[in-house]
Formats: C-alpha cells, structure tokens, sequence
C-alpha cells in the first residue's frame, strides 16, 4: 500500500488552464520534493520543502508554485500551462530513515495541447 | 558542481548478469543509491551503500563503490524479464540533503 499519493495520474488540458497536481504522504515526513522528468528520463528537482511552510525552489528554474500549509499536502500549482509544461511530475518524500533514500508517489503524466 | 553520470543504455540476456555503472564527481558524497522506475512509474529504491563501504550484497543486488575513482555500479544476477526498467543512481553528501540523480540506464532484457 502507498504511503505517498499523487493525483491525478494523467491530465490532459488545454493551453492556459490552471492546474494543480496533488501530493500526498502518510508517513508524517517533513521533507518533500517534486521533480520533473522530461522524456530523456533525466529528473530535475524544481521545489523541495522541509517543513510546513517552508518551500524553496529546485536546480531547475519552473514556472509552477508549491505550498506547504500541512505536513501531509505538498500541491503543484501551475498558474496558465503550455505545451513546454508537458512533463511527468514526480513527488517524493523523505523520513528519518538510515538509508535517506526517497519514497517516490506513482507520478502525474501532464500533457498540454 | 555535482555532476552524476550514467550511461544510457544496456542490453541482457534473461539469465545473464547485469552491470550498470555510474559516476559521480562530488568527493564528498556520502550516500550512493540505485532507484528503479518502471514505465509509468515512479522510482522505488532499490538499494544504496555508505561511502565507507566497498560493497553491499543484497539478493541477487550487489553494489560496488570505488571511491577512489568515484564509481558506483549494480550488479544484478540471473537478470529476468521484470527487471527491464530505468536504474538510476543518486547521490547525497548527508542524510537530509537533496539527491543528485544519474541521468538513467534503461535495461532491456531479452528472452
């Protein structure tokens, strides 16, 4: 069962249109993460927070925002998407774990027409 | 900067061994990871190693570290058809620390 949710699994929406993608955790971690990942495969890290109220931006300049208002809730928002925004978007999180490895969600595959 | 580097692809036969290599440029790296993502996935983590360790066996997983040379590799023994999938390494300097990941190998196993 997964402790790390994101919603939706596939969106598909019309340039300019506001969308957030949804990620949540069970696991009552502090530190999340969105990357990007971008058909190359490569994963850009573009917002991370480690803490509620706490949200920084990642080594990848985006044009989406995030929030952290609950541990649990850590939302993608993107104000007017374009095509360029087409991407799959991947939330993780990170516990007290020894190994400090990430637990990934299932990832939004965003498609912009 | 960090830089983690990977190659892109690898070609098995169904019983062979596995070895994907990766590298790494930050010396002081101290956590070493390998996700695995399947299509349409995320990444589930399928290993990592300390960088005081020189190797971790895990099932059929063995993971080799030569920090002298900055080199990381998985070897995956008597690979199956359900290990066809995107490995990526990563790399952190301290538990708590963003990762650093590879670009990705995709493995493809043939029957």
């Amino acid at each position: 069962e997964a402790d790390i949710y994101q919603t939706p699994r596939y969106l598909v929406i019309g340039t300019g249109k506001k969308i957030t993608l949804e990620c949540s955790q069970t696991m009552g971690h502090d530190k999340m993460y969105w990357y990007q990942q971008d058909p190359g495969m490569e994963l850009h890290l573009i917002h991370y927070s480690y803490g509620v109220n706490s949200t920084e931006k990642g080594d990848l300049s985006s044009e989406s925002t995030v929030s952290r208002i609950r541990t649990e809730h850590f939302p993608l928002t993107l104000e007017s998407a374009r095509p360029s925004h087409t991407s799959q978007y991947l939330c993780a999180t990170r516990g007290g774990e020894r190994s400090g490895g990430y637990t990934f969600g299932s990832g939004t595959r965003l498609t912009v027409v | 900067g960090e830089d983690v580097e990977q190659s892109l692809f690898l070609s098995v036969r169904e019983g062979d061994s596995s070895v994907i290599n990766c590298t790494y440029t930050d010396s002081s790296s101290t956590y070493l990871y390998w996700y695995k993502q399947e299509p349409g996935a995320g990444l589930q983590l399928l290993t990592y190693i300390f960088s005081n360790m020189d190797m971790k066996q895990d099932q059929r997983l063995t993971v080799l570290l030569n920090k002298k040379d900055k080199h990381l590799s998985l070897r995956i023994a008597d690979t199956q058809t359900g290990d066809s999938a995107i490995y990526f390494c990563a790399e952190t300097k301290a538990a708590g620390n963003k990762l650093t990941f590879g670009g990705g190998t995709r493995v493809l196993v043939k029957p």
